[in-house]
């Protein structure tokens, strides 16, 4: 079975705090994704990869960074954190190649950002 | 632009009885839908999907949605549900390589 895993269920953070949202998958994954999910809004895309030191914005990259060095591991990071930041983030991973490959998600980070 | 809409963000529903949950989309182009599970406190899960083919496509757990390109629907539907359907439903279109925009979700409370 594919596992996501991602390194908190949930966070509580200050104001204008660094982040570090952690992302592992263990299905060698090219593809990796990180969203935000808010009531009313579905899920909205932050960043992804398609491979290892490579990086795209999504729909509402600004107030993220992104970091992927290894293959299994994509890191979200808030440089400094907000409170309209407070929300459910959640990882993602699949396949590369031209034709829908399915994405396996993680459990979701709840960050509180106070 | 492309988006999906969902209309009803609550439905509330009996248990044994029928439901369906409504999708539409907004797409010039051809299209791949998915329908999405969430469960309480878990990560999303596919539940099914219509790449091509026949527009009827079905998950192993009862549930069915039809593609329907004239009304550009993709209604989820169950004849008879179960408490543990109980869950949030998020209906998914693929954009471009790898892209999925997601719906707002549909809230579905399964009553006993």
């Amino acid at each position: 079975d594919v596992k996501v895993t991602q390194s908190s269920r949930y966070l509580v953070k200050r104001t204008g705090e660094k982040v570090f949202l952690e992302c592992v998958q263990d299905m060698d994954h090219e593809n990796m994704f990180w969203y935000r999910q808010d009531p009313g809004l579905g899920l909205r895309l932050i960043y992804f990869s398609y491979d290892v030191k490579m990086k795209e914005k999504g729909d509402i990259p600004e107030g993220y960074s992104v970091s992927r060095e290894k293959k299994e591991r994509f890191s979200l990071i808030l440089e400094s954190a907000s409170t309209n930041q407070t929300s459910m983030y959640l990882c993602a991973s699949s396949w590369g190649g031209r034709i829908y490959n399915e994405q396996f998600f993680g459990p979701g980070t709840r960050l509180t950002v106070l | 632009a492309q988006s999906v809409t969902q209309l009803d963000s609550q439905v509330p529903v009996f248990e044994e009885a029928p439901v369906e949950l409504r999708c539409n989309y907004s797409s010039s182009v051809s299209v791949y839908l998915f329908w999405y599970v969430q469960y309480p406190n878990q990560g999303l899960q596919l539940l099914l999907k219509y790449l091509s083919g026949s527009t009827l496509v079905e998950s192993i757990n009862g549930f069915e949605a039809e593609f329907n390109k004239s009304q550009t629907s993709f209604h989820l539907r169950k004849p008879s549900v179960h408490i543990s359907d109980t869950a949030e439903y998020f209906c998914a279109l693929k954009t471009s390589y790898d892209k999925v925009i997601f719906g707002p979700g549909t809230s579905l409370s399964v009553i006993p």
